[in-house]
């Protein structure tokens, strides 16, 4: 079965610092990878998608299929990406909704 | 533009009660989607839908029942409402499986 691993449940750094929100997952065929995103009071949105290779808010990932992770990485973190940042996965076959991570707080502080 | 609009946003059930959570898309979406969030926990899947007339359960099926009418409205019922069901249950639609889903505001359950 697929599987979505957010090793850190709260991450916290400092205005300015690098910030690298990890993301793993096991599945044995081609899946989509996503991060979802929820900022205080307001309901969780995409930020990104692998297929899309973009940059949104400054953020990136990059999906390392030897790896099997899809770590989201910033290289100055902003006050306003403080949040909670979900990794999900879609499968390629059968069920596509997605598989959800247990989420990450990134807590950026002044 | 509304988008995925759930209710009630909150809502105190006795133990055995029943309920319905409310959910509706706007977007002509034909993928619908509840999923649950307990404390610390990512999302699960209770419950999908490809289409009208079409449902499909998920990882946590148990306990709840849906129904898909039209596109437009995806229920979610609760027939006898148990502890274990205290959660956050989210409501999502999508146009195509794999992509962009856009997700409800929430409902908050506790059952008591």
């Amino acid at each position: 079965a697929q599987r979505v691993t957010q090793p850190e449940k709260l991450l916290s750094v400092f205005k300015g610092a690098p910030v690298e929100l990890k993301c793993n997952y096991s599945y044995s065929g081609s899946p989509e990878l996503f991060w979802y995103v929820q900022y205080s009071r307001q309901r969780l949105q995409l930020l990104l998608r692998h297929i899309s290779r973009e940059s949104i808010k400054g953020f990136t990932a990059d999906l390392n299929k030897g790896e099997t992770s899809f770590h989201l990485k910033k290289p100055f973190a902003q006050e306003e990406d403080s949040a909670m940042y979900y990794c999900a996965l879609s499968m390629d076959t059968g069920r596509r909704a997605l598989t959800f991570g247990s989420g990450t707080r990134l807590q950026v502080q002044p | 533009n509304a988008g995925v609009t759930q209710t009630p946003k909150f809502r105190i059930l006795k133990i055995g009660q029943s309920m319905t959570l409310q959910c509706a898309q706007d977007m002509n979406h034909n993928y619908m989607y509840w999923y649950r969030q307990d404390p610390g926990m990512g999302l699960k899947l209770i419950y999908y839908s490809v289409g009208a007339g079409i449902t499909d359960k998920g990882e946590v099926p148990n306990g709840y029942n849906v129904s898909r009418s039209t596109t437009e409205d995806f229920p979610l019922r609760l027939e006898l409402a148990a502890p274990s069901q205290t959660s956050v249950y989210f409501c999502a639609s999508g146009q195509t499986s794999g992509n962009t889903i856009y997700f409800g505001e929430g409902s908050w359950l506790t059952v008591v």
